[in-house]
């Protein structure tokens, strides 16, 4: 079983749509999660962090955590074609202060 | 403030030689990871280093990799003996790393795209 399981993508929704991306992890003690934004050719950059179970809004993004589930997952409401990248889930291990990064979602927003 | 520098930020070599990748985090930041990651992959965790702790090696595929960080600031990641399949952009991040939850967002520095021939 792999640390960080996103699904690849490629994820494609229309212009104004909710895109929803998920990702699960293995272990239990992570207390923090982030996602990154990774653009082409790019480095990624933080868009949202999470430590608390439930909901977490920000803008046009809202990260959902579920710690029971080792759940969570990042909605992007009104997508935009700008918002077009790939989103790369990280949560933090419990054993040290290094993330394990997952392999990253493409989404795909189309005018 | 500066971000996180790397320099190369290209660089091309061929098989067999070594090649050292430079990485200078955000002044302050006590943590600092080197990533790889190939075209169209995910990042691929290498090393960690957290202030004067002895650094997480255990990211590294191979022992032609290894790393260094002097001074707690400036890191150095050195590849021996280059092989094609190492052709990858290697990424460096740096956090505050106090490991409260505030200062565990990492800073990515623009890579060094390594192709070896």
């Amino acid at each position: 079983q792999k640390e960080v399981e996103q699904n690849s993508g490629p994820l494609s929704v229309p212009e104004g749509a909710i895109a929803s991306l998920n990702c699960t992890y293995s272990d239990r003690g992570s207390q923090s999660f982030f996602w990154y934004r990774q653009y082409s050719g790019k480095s990624p950059e933080l868009i949202m962090s999470i430590y608390s179970n439930g909901d977490k809004e920000d803008g046009r993004f809202t990260a959902q955590l579920n710690k029971a589930s080792q759940y969570v997952s990042l909605l992007i409401r009104d997508s935009q074609p700008s918002d077009s990248a790939t989103y790369l889930c990280a949560p933090k291990g419990s054993n040290n202060n290094d993330m394990r990064f997952g392999a990253g979602t493409r989404l795909t927003v189309k005018p | 403030g500066a971000g996180v520098s790397q320099s190369p930020s290209n660089k091309v070599t061929e098989k067999g030689k070594d090649v050292e990748l430079r990485c200078d985090p955000i002044s302050g930041h006590t943590a600092l990871y080197w990533y790889r990651q190939s075209l169209g992959q995910g990042l691929e965790f290498l090393i960690y280093f957290q202030g004067n702790s002895a650094p997480d090696k255990s990211g590294l595929p191979s022992d032609r990799f290894s790393a260094e960080r002097t001074g707690g600031s400036v890191s150095t990641l050195t590849i021996q003996r280059t092989q094609q399949e190492d052709s990858a952009v290697y990424l460096c991040a740096s956090s505050l790393g106090y490991g409260g939850p505030s200062t565990d967002t990492q800073y990515f520095g623009p890579g060094t795209r390594l192709t070896v021939l």
